[in-house]
């Protein structure tokens, strides 16, 4: 399975933009790349995801590496609502119809939101 | 909102007790899974389903047991429960873009913490 790489943590002031970068250097170009977080006491939420094209949604942008092989998800402007557990996972998308996909979630990166 | 409900929030078991988790969705989604998680493991999946009656093991299944008998739910069981059960369980189900029938993502329920003692 192609994995990801993600800081261990990360700290941002309130109201600035955040970059957490993710590196997936064995990609495949079946290979999705999801966002997800996770709160405290919560499961984990649907931030965002991609192919090879960057995305933006209401929650955040995602901008993609021409060669795939990292990519990095924005958050515009951080409030302290955005404190949480963001993982970054590949998923394969041969595998849709069979729904036998796994997703990895590693350790992912612990967000910290200074007022 | 997938509309995913799980029950119990919380429950407290003692070891060699049979439990079962329930997981309940509105919205007819197709995939769903269990997954545990556990302090410096992340997510694991231990069981899902790609359809009623059809269910398939995840990477740590042993202990557990699921059964979908109906679309909208999805059972997991711990035959004997163990001390290494003790986790937060989640469920999730696999959405599609509502415009256009792609790719999506996946929502998770709110967990069961689990406790065996």
């Amino acid at each position: 399975d192609a994995k990801t790489t993600q800081p261990n943590s990360m700290e941002s002031n309130e109201e600035e933009p955040v970059h957490l970068p993710c590196n997936h250097s064995t990609i495949s170009g079946t290979d999705y790349i999801h966002w997800y977080r996770q709160l405290p006491s919560q499961g984990p939420e649907y931030v965002i995801h991609g192919l090879t094209s960057n995305v933006n949604n209401r929650m955040a942008s995602l901008a993609i590496a021409e060669d795939r092989k990292s990519s990095t998800l924005i958050l515009h402007r951080a409030t302290l609502r955005d404190a949480a557990v963001y993982y970054c996972i590949l998923r394969d998308s041969r595998l849709s119809n069979f729904g036998n996909e796994k997703l990895t979630f590693g350790t992912g990166t612990r967000l910290t939101i200074i007022p | 909102d997938a509309g995913i409900t799980q029950s119990p929030r919380h429950k407290v078991t003692e070891t060699g007790t049979p439990v079962t988790l329930r997981c309940h969705q509105t919205e007819n989604h197709r995939y769903m899974y269990w997954y545990r998680q556990d302090p410096g493991h992340g997510l694991r999946l231990i069981h899902y389903s790609y359809g009623v009656k059809d269910t398939d093991k995840g990477e740590v299944s042993d202990g557990y047991s699921v059964s979908r008998s109906k679309t909208e739910d999805f059972l997991l069981t711990l035959e004997s429960a163990t001390s290494s059960q003790t986790s937060v369980y989640f469920c999730a189900i696999r959405f599609l873009r509502r415009t256009s029938g792609q790719e999506g993502g996946y929502t998770f329920g709110s967990g069961t913490r689990l406790t065996v003692v």
